[in-house]
């Protein structure tokens, strides 16, 4: 069974840092464009960041870039997201996806989420 | 970067309505739209992609078009089970956007 597993979710200070993970099992990791998407509360979906399969080629939202680093450890099978400089606008949960073996960027598989909250 | 406007942002509407919801791109996305249903507390379900490819497994009332930089989603004959906000997005030219989600609830 394809699965993703987020989790580093947690209450953090304004400018804090926080890292996320995504553990995939059920299918070749190594194969697959990753991707980090968030919602805040009651709000909608936003594309924060993807990741080619060897790491190489990453892409950001604009309001995340310089602030946070999309990474991959194919040997682990894990995706993660380091947030830097963190706002009280980047509290969401935040789901990793499972992309293509291409860039057509929409994702079949989910992660159940992990909540991150910037507060003070 | 590209914008999608998505209407209306609710429909309330009972079983066996025929719904429509609506996408509209700033620009050109040649046909790189999905849809995707999100349950509360749920993660996205993907529905549509390339506009108009059904994913596997999803019921055939579901169906997209497209028509220039517009798009749509229909649901030809609406079930309890679809009660749900519903989502564009598009993935053209290394960028991602979502539309800004339609709730269908029960009239």
């Amino acid at each position: 069974e394809v699965q993703l597993v987020e989790s580093g979710g947690d209450l953090v200070q304004p400018g804090g840092s926080l890292r996320l993970s995504c553990a995939a099992s059920g299918f070749t990791f190594s194969s697959y464009w990753m991707t980090w998407v968030r919602q805040a509360p009651g709000k909608g979906l936003e594309w924060v960041a993807n990741i080619n399969q060897d790491g190489r080629e990453t892409f950001y939202v604009d309001s995340v870039k310089g602030r946070f680093t999309i990474s991959r450890d194919n040997a682990k099978n894990s995706l993660y997201l380091q947030m830097n400089i963190l706002r009280a606008e980047d509290t969401a949960v935040y789901y990793c996806a499972k992309g293509g073996v291409d860039s057509s960027w929409y994702w079949r598989v989910w992660g159940q989420g992990t909540l991150a909250t910037v507060s003070s | 970067d590209i914008q999608m406007t998505q209407s209306p942002s609710t429909l309330s509407v009972s079983v066996g309505d025929r719904v429509t919801i609506t996408c509209r791109a700033s620009q050109s996305i040649s046909s790189s739209l999905a849809w995707y249903q999100q349950k509360p507390g749920k993660a996205p379900k993907l529905l549509i992609y390339k506009a108009s490819t059904l994913e596997s497994g999803v019921p055939s009332r579901f169906s997209g078009s497209e028509s220039g930089t517009e798009f749509t989603l229909t649901i030809s004959s609406l079930q309890p089970d679809d009660f749900a906000t519903y989502y564009c997005q598009q993935y053209n030219s290394y960028s991602v956007t979502f539309g800004g989600g339609t709730k269908v609830e029960i009239k």
